[in-house]
């Protein structure tokens, strides 16, 4: 069975530009939650899908946005590029029950200019 | 917020020894989990404790939870350079995200041949 799948690997972007990633969850999870890793620090949680509606979301300015497809795929949109959003941002899947793991991919690093 | 805290914030051994980090958090918890990152990719899940358990096991992997202190310890035995990695404590914050962990800084691993 395919892990999660994340898609660019690797992106590099100007300031002001607006950037799309892309998850694929593990089949038959129904969830999917991202999270931004700054170098040196731990995840941060940004949002969580489930069954296409928005569960939370975390301390990030409205230029992030995501949302769930019908096959529970998901996007992470950010606009208005700055520095500071240079990380690797990961997605995470699970069925969306609490007090269970979650199933990460390899992540997208993004590299602002 | 980075609501779990790993001690120490790098760690190096030889093969064989045993490695030790440890982890505080400040609020109440329904769990407490363990994840490893290899060079700045994706997290893997090791292990999840539940606030009603003091200690588990799994392979070389030993966890204990003090929920009176708020701390928990990873314990690998018998190392290996394989395990050099960077690990991660987590707790849930869910409010209404039933998937929103949130990650201490981290332990980087080096286990020396």
């Amino acid at each position: 069975d395919a892990g999660v799948t994340q898609s660019p690997t690797h992106l590099i972007k100007t300031r002001g530009q607006h950037v799309t990633l892309r998850c694929s969850p593990i089949s038959g999870h129904k969830s999917v939650s991202w999270y931004q890793q700054v170098l040196g620090q731990g995840p941060q949680f940004i949002f969580q899908y489930y069954e296409k509606e928005e569960r939370g979301r975390g301390n990030f300015p409205d230029r992030f946005s995501a949302r769930q497809f019908p096959n529970y795929s998901s996007e992470l949109n950010v606009n208005a590029l700055l520095l500071g959003d240079s990380a690797l941002y990961l997605c995470a899947s699970s069925s969306g029950r609490a007090n269970e793991k979650l199933f990460f991919g390899s992540g997208t690093q993004l590299s602002v200019l | 917020s980075q609501q779990g805290e790993e001690d120490p914030q790098a760690l190096s051994i030889q093969e064989g020894e045993n490695a030790t980090m440890n982890c505080s958090y400040k609020t109440s918890i329904n769990n407490l989990q363990w994840y490893r990152q290899n060079s700045g990719r994706g997290l893997v899940h090791l292990i999840l404790i539940r606030s009603n358990e003091r200690e588990k096991h799994s392979g070389r992997l030993r966890v204990t939870l003090d929920t009176s202190k708020k701390s928990s310890s990873l314990l690998i035995t018998a190392s290996r350079a394989a395990d050099t990695a960077s690990y991660f404590c987590a707790t849930p914050n869910y409010g209404g995200a039933t998937n929103k962990l949130i990650f201490g800084t981290g332990t980087l691993l080096a286990v020396q041949p």
